[in-house]
């Protein structure tokens, strides 16, 4: 059974940082590339990032480029999304996704769901 | 532009059926996409993978009431014998070089 098990979210000011960690199991995690989808308050999902199977490649949406930065430990299978620079529109529930292939950044899986709120 | 269109909201009664559209933008029809469903208060679930040609893979143990087809441009997710538990947000998802699109999503209610 595939299960993925997001963590670190929280309270934060603008401008802080935090990471978020995404824990899988019950599939082979350095076949599958990894996505992050965020949800703000009231509104629809919003891919945020994406690392393919191996961790080389990465992808950014627009708004979080040069701000976040998502990694992965295939030997801890493991998922990471480092946020820095935070602003009040990055409040939101962040959820990570299974995607169907090593490169493909569509899911077929999701976590429960973190809630990340920037506020002071 | 990768761009996918959802009408924000539809209706229909219980036992009924109801086709929800997600519209691909100019020049993406050959392009799969996810069907995704979200209850109230609760995470994404992945529904289906739906081809340009129809063809579809659902999620573990998505009922027989939810299948997806594809005209053109478009990708419908039908849901018949509508139940109360299907009234939620669905949200169509493709992907790109580099990047992935969500639909603005639809929300289903149950009458």
């Amino acid at each position: 059974e595939v299960q993925l098990l997001e963590s670190g979210g929280g309270l934060v000011q603008p401008g802080g940082s935090l990471r978020l960690s995404c824990a899988a199991s019950g599939f082979t995690f350095s076949s599958y590339a990894m996505s992050w989808v965020r949800q703000a308050p009231g509104k629809g999902l919003e891919w945020v990032s994406g690392i393919s199977g191996s961790g080389d490649t990465t992808y950014y949406a627009d708004s979080v480029k040069g701000r976040f930065t998502i990694s992965r430990d295939n030997s801890k299978n493991t998922l990471y999304l480092q946020m820095t620079s935070l602003r009040a529109e990055d409040t939101a529930v962040y959820y990570c996704a299974k995607d169907f292939s090593s490169l493909i950044l569509m899911s077929d899986y999701w976590g429960q769901g973190t809630l990340v709120t920037v506020s002071s | 532009q990768l761009v996918l269109t959802q009408s924000p909201s539809a209706s229909a009664s219980l036992g009924a059926s109801v086709r929800l559209t997600c519209t691909l933008s100019t020049g993406h029809n050959n392009y799969a996409i996810a069907w995704h469903q979200q209850q109230p208060e609760k995470g994404p679930r992945f529904l289906m993978k739906l081809n340009s040609d129809g063809s579809q893979s659902k999620g573990d143990g998505i009922p027989g009431r939810f299948l997806g087809s594809s005209s053109g441009a478009a990708r419908y997710l039908t849901i018949s014998s509508l139940q109360s538990e299907d009234e939620a947000d669905y949200y169509c998802q493709t992907w790109g070089t580099g990047i992935a699109v969500f639909g603005g999503g639809t929300q289903l209610t149950v009458l």
